[in-house]
């Protein structure tokens, strides 16, 4: 079966500092990967997707980038967190051609 | 691009009665509608979905009716349960499109025993 790990669960972190958040999928290989951000009340936000290593497909302009060294792993960072970077974020996988998501289980960061 | 709207972003019902939460969206290609439930400090889970060649599914208490004319659908919870007390969020995506679901703002629900 397929697992998705993330981490970290919850992260404060200083403005200014940087961020690294990863994400990992088992049990398939060559998935689309993707990072959302949830903000409070409001709904889930696509930041970067990907359909391969190396390729990222950016959503919104913003102080995040996002990477892929590996088939099954995504990294989503920052060099300098601002305080509006606050959010819980989301890494999501789905198969190639499929249309169903599966979500981790959230990053809560909290800049301060 | 898509948009989605989903309403209500509240609703408390009584234990035993039932739920419903309705979304709209703009882009008539898109053919492909998931519900999740977002549990607090979790990631979503998938509960149901529908494909626009389908109007209606349904999985024990939990069912979607999709009007693609008007370009609505919608979640129906029956028998609520306290266990049900979560956020929902309905999302539509268009086949083959390699994003991206686009997602409404989520609808608190609580079931009260």
């Amino acid at each position: 079966s397929q697992t998705i790990h993330q981490w970290p669960a919850t992260l404060v972190q200083p403005v200014g500092s940087p961020l690294s958040l990863e994400c990992t999928v088992e049990g398939t290989s060559n998935p689309n990967l993707y990072w959302y951000r949830q903000a409070a009340g409001r709904g889930l936000q696509l930041l970067f997707y990907s359909v391969g290593i190396g390729q990222i497909s950016s959503e919104v302009p913003q102080n995040l980038s996002a990477s892929r060294p590996q088939d099954r792993q995504f990294i989503l960072s920052s060099k300098k967190l601002l305080l509006s970077d606050s959010g819980f974020y989301l890494c999501a996988w789905s198969r190639q051609g499929s249309t169903e998501a599966f979500f981790g289980q959230g990053t809560r960061l909290t800049v301060v | 691009g898509e948009n989605v709207e989903q309403h209500p972003s509240t609703l408390s019902v009584q234990e035993g009665d039932s739920a419903v939460i309705k979304c709209t969206y703009s882009d008539s290609a898109s053919n492909y509608f998931p519900w999740y439930k977002q549990e607090l400090g979790k990631g979503p889970q998938l509960i149901i979905d529908i494909r626009s060649n389908v109007g209606e599914k349904k999985d024990q208490r939990i069912a979607v009716t999709l009007n693609k004319t008007a370009k609505h659908f919608s979640l129906h919870i029956t028998e609520t349960q306290p266990e049900d007390s979560a956020v929902y969020f309905c999302a539509a995506r268009k086949w083959g499109s390699q994003g991206n679901l686009i997602f409404g703002k989520g609808t608190k629900l609580s079931v009260k025993p």
